[in-house]
């Protein structure tokens, strides 16, 4: 079975003050890796999607890179417009291999 | 581009009544998808679809759950008979044939069942 774990759960962070998000998976031929941010009471916006291990994708201060276990989305000098929720998802070979499987998330938090 | 439409936004209905939710992908997508999102879990795959056929129901719970997509107009998920549990945020995501730009999501519909 596809499993993502995302951590932390939560992250607080002063303006201006880098960190990395992390997103373990565990899949059977990873098709594809995707971050996606969630703000309060919308749906998921697309950031990034990654399919092989060493391939890194920038946009704005965030930027987003995969090994073969684990996806990293690194925020440099975040602001406060950045609090959001963040998710992983991983596409893999099951079902219709359309289907996404979701993290967790996690909850970040910028203070001006 | 108006993305992805879904209606309505708030949905109330009391235990053993049918809730009915709306989606409307985006303009050239041929691909839906619904997800459900409990209070504090993550987001879970339904269903997959495209015009007139279910792909991929896999996520799909056996009994009161059905999903279409016809021809003309949007897709629609129903829940017949909805019990408490049913309350959750119901989200449809929408892609071309090529997923390289992932798939675009719509704002969602928050059930309650009273």
């Amino acid at each position: 079975e596809d499993q993502v774990t995302q951590s932390p759960e939560a992250l607080r962070l002063q303006e201006g003050e880098s960190s990395s998000l992390n997103c373990s998976y565990t899949v059977s031929g990873l098709r594809g890796l995707f971050w996606y941010r969630q703000d309060p009471g919308k749906g998921p916006e697309f950031l990034f999607t990654l399919y092989s291990a060493g391939e890194e994708k920038e946009k704005e201060r965030l930027k987003a890179t995969l090994t073969k276990k684990e996806s990293f989305l690194h925020i440099t000098a975040p602001k406060p417009e950045d609090s959001a929720t963040y998710l992983c998802a991983v596409q893999a070979p099951s079902g219709s291999a359309r289907q996404l499987t979701f993290g967790s998330g996690t909850q970040l938090t910028v203070l001006p | 581009n108006a993305g992805v439409m879904q209606n309505p936004r708030h949905l109330v209905r009391r235990r053993g009544q049918e809730a009915r939710l709306r989606c409307s992908p985006m303009k050239g997508h041929s691909h839906v998808y619904w997800y459900r999102q409990l209070p504090e879990e993550g987001l879970k795959f339904m269903v997959y679809l495209q015009k007139e056929n279910i792909i991929d129901e896999s996520g799909m719970p056996k009994e009161r759950f059905s999903a279409e997509f016809p021809k003309e107009g949007p897709s629609i998920l129903r829940i017949q008979q909805v019990v408490r549990g049913d309350s959750a945020a119901y989200f449809c995501a929408s892609s071309p044939s090529d997923t390289n730009y992932g798939y675009t999501f719509g704002s969602g519909t928050r059930l309650t069942v009273v």
